[in-house]
């Protein structure tokens, strides 16, 4: 069964820079058929789908988030990574990543989630 | 503000009925498969539904999902005390061309 785990750093400065990595494992990330995504959730919110991108490097972004948010793709090593510039106190959130199925518009396999606090 | 209308809340006792609705456009329910999560305090989101009903192995048959013009509802029957948690549709929207979460929903069994 393929699964998917969330590494990060856990506390972050305001207006630094946020890395997220999420390892594919059991699976390939090569498949034409999924793709791989980033939601997160901010202490007693609902879901925010950030991005999502496909194995040859097709992407898409929430546009509100698009200028400071970059999502990418390391075939090489099973991963899939969140970039996040200029962080502030509002992309304190747990930080989900997940798989997602072409057509099927739906995330069938998540990650268990990794915190990511921004403080002064 | 969602782009997903969902209520805050519902609630039900044991082995009753609950529905929760989710209202879209038609730049995403109106033409997009509807997908439904769980979510239980401190844990990742869970699939329960996706293409507008039809449910992954293991989930139980007492949630089904439908769909209907614009909008979608999630059914849950034989309400069980270890079925509440936040419920969550999704979607895809054209328009947007991103994905699309609802607001959530809080189901309490009384």
């Amino acid at each position: 069964q393929l699964q998917l785990q969330e590494s990060g750093p856990g506390l972050v400065k305001t207006s630094e820079t946020l890395s997220l990595t999420c390892t594919v494992s059991s699976g390939s990330i090569t498949s034409r058929t999924f793709y791989w995504g980033w939601i997160r959730q901010p202490p007693g919110k609902g879901l925010e789908w950030i991005a999502i991108i496909y194995s040859n490097g097709g992407t898409y972004y929430s546009p509100s988030l698009r200028s400071r948010f970059t999502i990418s793709v390391d075939t090489s090593k099973n991963q899939f990574s969140l970039k996040v510039t200029s962080v502030t106190a509002a992309d304190t959130a747990a930080y989900y990543c997940a798989r997602g199925e072409h057509g099927v518009d739906a995330f069938d396999i998540w990650g268990q989630g990794t915190k990511v606090t921004v403080s002064s | 503000q969602s782009v997903l209308t969902q209520p805050p809340s519902v609630s039900a006792a044991p082995g009753q009925k609950v529905t929760i609705s989710c209202s879209g456009s038609s730049s995403n329910i109106g033409n997009k498969y509807v997908s439904w999560y769980q979510q239980f305090p401190g844990t990742a989101p869970k699939l329960l539904i996706y293409e507008n009903d039809r449910r992954p192995s293991g989930i139980p048959d007492r949630f089904s999902g439908s769909k209907s013009g614009t909008s979608a509802t999630l059914d849950i029957t034989g309400l069980q005390t270890g079925d509440e948690a936040d419920y969550y549709c999704g979607t895809w929207d054209s328009s947007l061309s991103i994905g699309v979460f609802g607001g959530g929903t809080k189901l309490t069994v009384l």
